[in-house]
């Protein structure tokens, strides 16, 4: 079955701290991965997105990386500002039984940055 | 616009009422995905359509969720006899690229609609 795994369920840090979100994808064939953040009542934001053949892509203080061998994926923050608090959502893009493409969400992670 | 923009913000029906959302997507995007997302959980799939036509519907509940994408109107998602357990936040998200090999484009998210079964 295609699935999503994403820990911690939660983390609180202070800020100003580095912290790394984990992504473990049982998903295949795979295309690629996606990191999203939510901020509450919000809708997702795009953060990155990797191909299998990409092993690093950064967008300002968010570096996400990729090992297709193991199927693993994290997502780096540095600096973590309070605005960060939000949860991180981890997203596959993989091939369905009906032969179309379907993206597999993870159920995310909670961050808090407290000041 | 340059966002997806989902009408309304918030929706309360009885049991048993029909519940009607709203998505316009992003203009210049062909495709408009609908998620359904209970107690902050992962995000569950419901269809998709490229421009008007249906491209993915295997998410649907199809006996009480019915959805549109008509031309120069915004999209819509239609549940007929509510239940307790519809309540959740629906989102829509537009995209330029559908779901497929390659890295494709972001999806670009509403700020959904929280959708109420009393």
């Amino acid at each position: 079955k295609n699935q999503v795994e994403q820990s911690p369920q939660s983390l609180i840090i202070l800020e100003g701290k580095n912290c790394t979100l984990q992504c473990n994808y049982t998903v295949s064939p795979f295309s690629n991965l996606r990191w999203y953040k939510q901020d509450t009542g919000r809708g997702p934001v795009s953060l990155t997105i990797m191909t299998f053949s990409e092993n690093t892509k950064s967008n300002g203080r968010y570096t996400a990386t990729l090992d297709a061998d193991t199927k693993q994926s994290s997502l780096h923050i540095t600096a973590s500002q309070l605005s960060d608090s939000a949860s991180y959502i981890c997203v596959v893009s993989a091939l369905g039984p009906s032969g179309t493409y379907k993206y597999i969400f993870g159920t995310g992670t909670r961050l808090k940055v407290l000041a | 616009g340059e966002e997806v923009a989902q009408t309304p913000k918030h929706l309360v029906r009885g049991e048993g009422q029909k519940a009607k959302l709203y998505c316009a997507p992003i203009k210049g995007h062909s495709y408009v995905f609908w998620y359904q997302q209970v107690l902050k959980n992962e995000f569950k799939f419901l269809i998709s359509f490229q421009n008007e036509n249906v491209f993915d519907e295997t998410g649907m509940p199809k006996e009480r969720f019915s959805a549109k994408c008509l031309p120069n109107s915004p999209c819509s998602l239609e549940i007929q006899a509510t239940k307790l357990e519809d309540s959740a936040v629906y989102f829509c998200a537009s995209s330029q690229s559908g779901v497929g090999g390659g890295a494709g484009q972001p999806q670009h998210f509403g700020d959904g609609t929280r959708l109420s079964i009393l």
